[in-house]
Formats: structure tokens, sequence, C-alpha cells
């Protein structure tokens, strides 16, 4: 898995309700991401964190919130104010050092 | 924001014949990143490209940067059908490493 482990890989929710997206990584790294896809579409970036107890929201933050209480640990909530909740949810870390990303196996939530 | 245009959307061909993919920038980047996504998967870091009109090789891809840094391209060779899946460009945002661009994506299908 890379040192990344997203659970759980499929969800299904019903709408107006909160769901939150695990995503842990054992190699001590400071830097984790999370990205939404959607079919046909890009990545694009809802979430980031350099170091714990401190993120940044990314260009989609909006419906979305997370921590980073631990090093090794970045959970997404999805929100009942997210509009389109459905979609491919992946965490990353930084694989090298020029910012290349690692994603783990990634979260599809369907909201019904 | 910066953003990517990534050509074609789709693309199907032979097994056995060439595949090109492009990514066109309006501005200079400073690097870009291709991926491959194979069906049902996760994004899968392939390369980074740095230097105006850098080329890379990964036998039977050919990864090219522009002279002017705002163009790449990804070209494979003969393709095969584990060539399948969907190819991202992405470039960063120059300020904090991880926090990428992504264009939309070229899904190959390679027919057997």
């Amino acid at each position: 898995d890379g040192g990344i482990t997203q659970s759980p890989k499929y969800l299904f929710r019903k709408e107006g309700q909160n769901v939150t997206l695990s995503c842990e990584q054992n190699l001590n790294h400071d830097a984790m991401y999370w990205y939404r896809q959607d079919p046909g579409q890009g990545l694009r970036l809802i979430y980031y964190s350099q170091i714990v107890n401190d993120f940044q929201k990314g260009d989609i933050a909006e419906g979305y919130s997370v921590s980073r209480e631990k090093k090794e640990s970045f959970p997404l909530t999805v929100t009942s104010a997210q509009k389109n909740p459905t979609a491919f949810y992946l965490c990353a870390r930084t694989l090298g050092g020029a910012g290349e990303l690692f994603f783990g196996e990634g979260s599809r939530l369907t909201v019904l | 924001g910066q953003q990517v245009m990534q050509i074609p959307q789709y693309q199907h061909v032979q097994e056995g014949e060439d595949f090109t993919t492009y990514c066109n920038s309006s501005t200079t980047l400073s690097n870009i990143q291709w991926y491959k996504q194979r069906p049902g998967g996760h994004p899968v870091f392939l390369i980074q490209l740095v230097k105006s009109g850098e080329v890379k090789k990964q036998k039977r891809l050919t990864f090219q940067f522009g002279e002017a840094k705002k163009n790449s391209s990804l070209h494979i060779t003969a393709t095969q059908t584990t060539d399948v899946g969907t190819y991202f460009c992405a470039v960063d945002r120059g300020s904090t490493l991880g926090r990428l661009y992504f264009g939309r994506g070229t899904q190959l299908t390679v027919w057997p």
C-alpha cells in the first residue's frame, strides 16, 4: 500500500449524513493531501496538511472538514453541506522531494 | 488559477499502434508530472520533467517538456493492452509541494 491506507473502499450514505473517510500513513511523512475525482475529470485538491495540528484549504474545501491530531492520521469528513458528495476520494503523501504524490487506493462515496 | 488543458480526452487504438497525449498551459511551468490510473484504480506517478526541452524515456513511454515549458507530451510506442488507463498531467503551484493542478486526463483504450 506504499504506506497509505484508506478506508473504507466503498461507502454508501443517505443524503444529509456526515461521512468520515480514514487516511493513515506509517512512513512518518509530514505532508498529506486529500483530492477528489469525478468521472471524466482530473483530481481537485480539497485539503492538505504539512504538519501536525495544521491544515490548509485547497480549491474545493467547502462542505469538507479535516483534522490532523496525529502525524499518521488525516481523516476527511464529508459534511451534509457538500452539495455533490458522490465522488472518488484520494488521500496522498509526497513521494519524493519534488512534490510528486503517492496516492492511497481511494474511497468511493455514493450518496443516495 | 493555473490550468492545464489535456487532449485528447479519449483515444482508442489497435494494439501495436502508437499513442500520444498532450498537455498545454498558457503560462510557463516550473515542472510537469505525469500519472497513470488504471480502470478502477488510483493514480500512480510516472515521471517528472523539469528542464526546458527535456526528454525522458521509460521503456516504450517517451515524455517531453516543451522548449518554452508551456507544454508536454507523453508518447507510447507500440501500445499493449497493459497500457489501458487514463493518463494525467499535473503541474504544481510553486509555493507548496504536492498542491497540484491536474489535467482532465486522456483515457486510452487498446483493442487486442
